[in-house]
């Protein structure tokens, strides 16, 4: 079964210093999410991309954070300057409507950020 | 502001027993309704997808109901195994395409 690949699955920084997580959608998928999930927490919406831009963002998706997708296959995103409370498990979703109806969102392992 | 919540937070029920899990949410407008399985450091793997034109979908031994219109949601595990073990959260989507909305999760401990 096709699924979304997320890399690294663990990544430690510094606080202030910035990080890409990485994410291959399912290939034929044209919605991209990030969601993350601070520990003991509900998983929260970060943001979604649709046809090359981004279709809606949550208030913790402020200007610190940016998502791209540099080519066919990758959807990364960015956080220029993390701080202590960015650290949660990140994840990254995809999804295609079919027949005019919702499908299921895809949900890749996660990366866990650990910010020191 | 859709809201959801699960209740019990946790739940502890001997092998074999079934499983009934709540999530309810506050805007009854859904576009659809999925169930998802989390262990513990894990990603999200999807169990159920349920359009907001059904009243219930199954799986093996895993039925989610939906009723739309009092904003509720339940999934049955029958004969529980250990291998259950695990948080099962719930999540709502308004409209196609929109984002996911999750509930908190029920965890779950089937004992031997």
């Amino acid at each position: 079964e096709p699924e979304v690949t997320q890399t690294p699955s663990h990544q430690v920084t510094q606080m202030g210093q910035e990080v890409i997580l990485r994410c291959v959608p399912i290939s034929n998928h044209l919605y991209f999410y990030w969601y993350r999930q601070i520990l003991g927490q509900k998983v929260e919406f970060l943001v979604s991309f649709y046809n090359n831009e981004i279709s809606e963002k949550s208030e913790i998706f402020d200007d610190q954070f940016s998502v791209e997708r540099p080519d066919g296959s990758n959807f990364t995103l960015k956080i220029r300057s993390t701080k202590l409370e960015d650290s949660a498990m990140y994840f990254c979703a995809s999804f295609v409507i079919r027949g005019g109806r919702s499908g299921i969102q895809y949900f890749g392992a996660g990366t866990r950020l650990s910010v020191l | 502001k859709q809201e959801v919540t699960q209740i019990p937070a946790a739940l502890s029920v001997p092998e074999g027993e079934n499983l009934v899990l709540n999530c309810s949410f506050t805007d009854s407008a859904i576009y659809n309704l999925q169930w998802f399985r989390q262990d513990p450091g894990k990603g999200l793997t999807s169990l159920l997808l349920i359009q907001s034109s059904q009243r219930e979908q199954t799986s093996g031994r895993l039925n989610a109901s939906l009723d739309k219109s009092s904003g509720r949601s339940t999934l049955y595990i029958a004969a529980s195994q250990p291998g259950d073990s695990a948080t099962y959260l719930c999540a709502v989507i308004q409209a196609a395409g929109n984002k996911l909305t999750f509930g908190g999760g029920t965890r779950v401990l089937v004992k031997p």
